[in-house]
């Protein structure tokens, strides 16, 4: 079945590193994304990794993966205001359609 | 840099009436997908196109919703009519590939700034 699932809220002060987690259900996605999605906007893609990978590292973005798990997690380092926003992660199996999460708001407070 | 046009960015109806939204994609982008998100969820797809042929329409209340890409490159998508229901984030988005293709990153999808549509 298809259901991606987050944690709703996370909360930290600037500087800080953000964790937030997501778990996936199809063990046949191939690409797993990170989106963000800043009030009233569109959806910015921010990452996205390959299933054969274990880390992807870009800038002060980090995507671990879990596949034995299907665990997502993407870590911010050094967060700023500016990074307040929902964070979307999403799952593609194979060359279906993309299924997303209910996504995680993060706020951050300086 | 490129980016996918949509608009009107807001549109209050009453329940009942028609409405359209309207999309271009990123040029030489040949899949184009339709997404509906409630206040409080994550996108779904409602259509999705490859060129001008859909390829995947099967979130889509067919009885009210309808889509049309007829020369493949933008697009219009209408309710008619329109319900309480339907207040939601309308979102346009295109990739290079899509459905059965090639690209890296399993074919990125680059989404507009999105309609916001109030059914009253």
């Amino acid at each position: 079945g298809e259901d991606v699932e987050q944690s709703l809220f996370l909360s930290v002060r600037e500087g800080d590193s953000s964790v937030i987690n997501c778990t996936y259900t199809d063990s046949s996605s191939t690409y797993l994304y990170w989106y963000k999605q800043e009030p009233g906007a569109g959806l910015q893609l921010l990452t996205y990794i390959f299933s054969n990978m274990d880390m992807k590292q870009d800038q002060r973005l980090t995507v671990l993966l879990n596949k034995k798990d299907k665990h997502l997690s993407l870590r911010i380092a050094d967060t700023q205001t500016g990074d307040s926003a929902i964070y979307f992660c999403a799952e593609k199996p194979g060359f279906q359609k993309l299924v997303f999460g209910t996504g995680t708001r993060l706020l951050v407070s300086p | 840099e490129a980016e996918v046009a949509q608009s009107p960015r807001y549109k209050i109806t009453e329940k009942s009436q028609a409405v359209a939204f309207w999309c271009d994609p990123i040029s030489g982008h040949a899949t184009l997908y339709w997404y509906r998100q409630i206040l409080g969820q994550g996108p779904e797809l409602l259509v999705q196109f490859q060129d001008e042929s859909v390829v995947d329409d099967s979130q889509l209340p067919k009885d009210r919703f309808s889509a049309e890409r007829l020369k493949g490159v933008d697009s219009t998508l209408k309710i008619q009519p329109a319900e309480l229901g339907d207040s939601a984030m309308y979102l346009c988005a295109s990739s290079l590939a899509g459905f059965g293709g090639p690209g890296g990153g399993g074919d990125i999808q680059y989404f507009g700034a999105g309609t916001r549509l109030s059914v009253l």
